[in-house]
């Protein structure tokens, strides 16, 4: 089974509707990460968690929420969807305690989203 | 984060040694240099990373000069399954975990 899951994997919605992508890992890692790519770019954070207790803002979190309901769980959310949302959407965990600069992580395999 | 620069593509035939450039000429003493993959819209992949000495492991070697402002990433046998976008990234430790993904270099691997 993977590590990270994201779902669902490919979602189209319409403009205005709230969206929620949700992210799990079995990894026991207490870092987790929203990302966005928009076609031929990088990947652009969008909002990251410490723990449970700790959210922050990434480059990109205007038009974005997110929860952090256990260790294992991340969830973004869209709450009026717009077109220039329409992108891939990676979630991301990483383990601090490994320490120094081996800061590895490991990644869900996307979830597409269109919103016409 | 320092920024980085790398050309956006590059071909390579397979089972030569592939060759990925980036210049970090603003990288800072305590920044190491990250490299990750994304094939064809999977989730990135860590590939390497190092301060100042030059690192190995089983995917790749990471070669990085003296003055730092450069490094090169070495697939030695390229095949089929590395074509992909590579991103070099660098960042100083501790600082959240966070990557700054530029728009990396465009590996095509051909027959």
């Amino acid at each position: 089974d993977a590590d990270v899951t994201q779902t669902p994997r490919n979602r189209i919605t319409k403009t205005g509707k709230r969206i929620m992508l949700e992210c799990s890992q079995t990894k026991g890692h207490d870092r987790m990460y929203w990302y966005r790519q928009d076609p031929g770019l990088g990947l652009r954070l969008i909002y990251y968690s410490f723990d449970v207790k700790d959210i922050n803002k990434g480059e990109i979190s205007d038009g974005y929420s997110v929860s952090r309901q256990a260790q294992a769980k991340f969830s973004l959310s869209l709450e009026s969807a717009i077109p220039n949302q329409t992108a891939l959407y990676f979630c991301a965990t990483s383990d601090p305690s490994v320490g120094g600069s081996y800061n590895e992580q490991f990644f869900g395999p996307g979830t597409r989203l269109t919103v016409l | 984060d320092a920024k980085t620069t790398q050309p956006p593509s590059m071909d390579c035939a397979e089972g030569r040694a592939a060759n990925l450039p980036c210049n970090h000429s603003t990288i800072s003493g305590n920044e190491y240099v990250y490299w990750y993959r994304q094939i064809h819209s999977q989730g990135p992949q860590y590939i390497i990373h190092g301060l100042k000495n030059n690192e190995t492991n089983e995917m790749a070697s990471l070669i990085i000069t003296e003055d730092r402002k450069s490094s090169t990433l070495i697939l030695p046998h390229a095949t089929l399954r590395d074509t992909a976008v590579y991103y070099c990234i660098v960042r100083a430790p501790n600082q959240g975990g966070k990557l700054i993904f530029g728009q990396g270099t465009e590996l095509s691997v051909k027959p």
